[in-house]
């Protein structure tokens, strides 16, 4: 079946570290591939995205890279902010009318 | 409406209570999504509207649960009989085009059952 997997939580960094959330999926035909974001208290947020192989997603710092021979969508910032702690999703598409999600992985990070 | 709007934000009730969670989309927004999330657990897709149709409701977890939308708009996730197991946030989300790429998430209702 069609699945997400994703790297178990919490991660937890200092101001300014490097991050890489890895997210793997498994499907049948070609899909699209997400990251969502929840902030405490708010409801989920599209954060990037990237449809075919080999697109790069990036938004507000984070980038994910769409790679099919690893079927691999990781999820990256160079120097993360006390502002980005959050819970991150990784999804996946596949021409229908729903969004697969992963379990989700709650990133803390401190001053 | 400027987002996603839900209802109840918290709801605690008694096993073998009934509960109506209410979502009200996007003003315009032809799809309506419903997912589940448990403690733990990611995000369960329950059901999909389009309009007032639901051509994918393939995770309800049983026939305890239903819903409805009216009017192309509102819809109404209707919980009968709650066991302690539904207690999860209960998330809806709505979409212009269908296509799950650009879905607008609410708040979500977080269900607690005694």
């Amino acid at each position: 079946g069609n699945s997400v997997t994703q790297m178990e939580g919490p991660v937890t960094l200092s101001e300014e570290a490097f991050l890489t959330i890895n997210c793997t999926y498994t499907a049948t035909g070609y899909p699209s591939l997400f990251w969502y974001v929840q902030y405490p208290g708010e409801g989920l947020q599209l954060l990037l995205k990237a449809t075919k192989a080999d697109d790069k997603g990036s938004n507000k710092g984070f980038e994910a890279t769409y790679r099919k021979e690893t079927t691999s969508f990781h999820l990256e910032k160079g120097s993360v902010q006390v502002s980005d702690s959050a819970v991150y999703f990784c999804a996946l598409s596949l021409n229908t009318d729903k969004l697969i999600f992963g379990t989700g992985t709650r990133l803390q990070v401190f001053p | 409406g400027a987002g996603v709007s839900q209802s109840p934000s918290n709801k605690v009730t008694e096993k073998g209570k009934d509960v109506e969670l209410r979502c009200d989309p996007i003003s315009g927004h032809t799809a309506l999504y419903w997912y589940r999330q448990s403690l733990g657990q990611g995000l369960e897709f329950l059901i999909y509207f389009q309009g007032n149709s639901a051509p994918d409701k393939s995770g309800l977890p049983s026939d305890r649960f239903s819903a409805e939308r009216t009017g192309g708009s509102v819809s109404t996730l209707t919980i009968q009989r709650t066991q302690q197991e539904d207690s999860a946030v209960y998330l809806c989300a709505s979409s212009l085009t269908g296509k799950a790429n650009v879905l607008t998430f609410g708040a979500g209702s977080r269900l607690t059952v005694l």
